[in-house]
């Protein structure tokens, strides 16, 4: 069982438009949250990172919420862009890993701007 | 910063065949992950080095893998012989592990493309 499912797989919006992207985990107790962005054809780029008592973070368009009584994430883009196109991760960091910050991924969701 | 550097970008092998993927990490990092994403089990850590040592090898799937970290500007991922379903997208990344187990960044090169005809 995925210990980090995110929804939806994919998803096409037109440029300009706002989306949010879904992020639920059981992994617990857990250190940080994060939202990676990767472009097709590279690696992933970090976004955000929440620790566990975090609520939100902002970077730039992009805002990450965090519900940890719910064990839920969500990524929001504003006004996306052309550039807004690519798969969006959501990683989680175990607390207890064994002394390093090992990562936890999700699938991913695809996401198309089209102009 | 050149950030993390991999080499080669794309690769294609025949089955059978010795493959070696190259990595130089950040100036400075401590820490080195090797990953491999493929479109049905996304991204998996195959095996962390911190000071050039393996601490966590659990990922790595079979004897055919093997990594070592001769210094702390180079590690290489060698996959003897090579199989079809080996064929992915593999990752470097490095951090500065300054405090254990917390959020320390992993940063990730361009990756390598393998392909196992």
């Amino acid at each position: 069982k995925n210990q980090v499912e995110q929804s939806p797989q994919s998803l096409i919006i037109l440029e300009g438009k706002n989306c949010t992207l879904q992020c639920n985990y059981t992994v617990s107790p857990f250190s940080n949250l994060r939202w990676y962005k990767q472009d097709t054809g590279r690696g992933p780029v970090s976004l955000t990172i929440m620790t566990f008592s975090e609520n939100t973070k902002s970077n730039g368009r992009y805002t990450a919420t965090l519900d940890a009584d719910t064990k839920q994430s969500s990524l929001h883009i504003t006004a996306s862009q052309l550039s807004d196109s690519a798969s969006y991760i959501c990683v989680v960091s175990p607390m207890f890993s064994g002394g390093y910050n090992k990562l936890i991924f999700g699938a991913g969701t695809r996401l198309a701007v089209h102009p | 910063d050149a950030g993390v550097i991999q080499s080669p970008r794309h690769e294609v092998t025949e089955m059978g065949q010795e493959v070696t993927l190259r990595c130089k990490p950040i100036s400075g990092h401590n820490s080195l992950f090797w990953y491999r994403q493929t479109m049905m089990r996304g991204l998996e850590l195959l095996i962390y080095f911190n000071n050039n040592v393996p601490i966590d090898d659990s990922g790595m799937p079979e004897d055919r893998f093997s990594a070592k970290m001769p210094n702390a500007s180079f590690s290489t991922l060698k996959i003897q012989p090579s199989e079809p379903r080996d064929s992915a997208v593999y990752f470097c990344a490095s951090s500065l592990a300054t405090v254990r187990g917390a959020g320390n960044e992993q940063f990730f090169g361009p990756g390598t493309r393998l392909t196992v005809l």
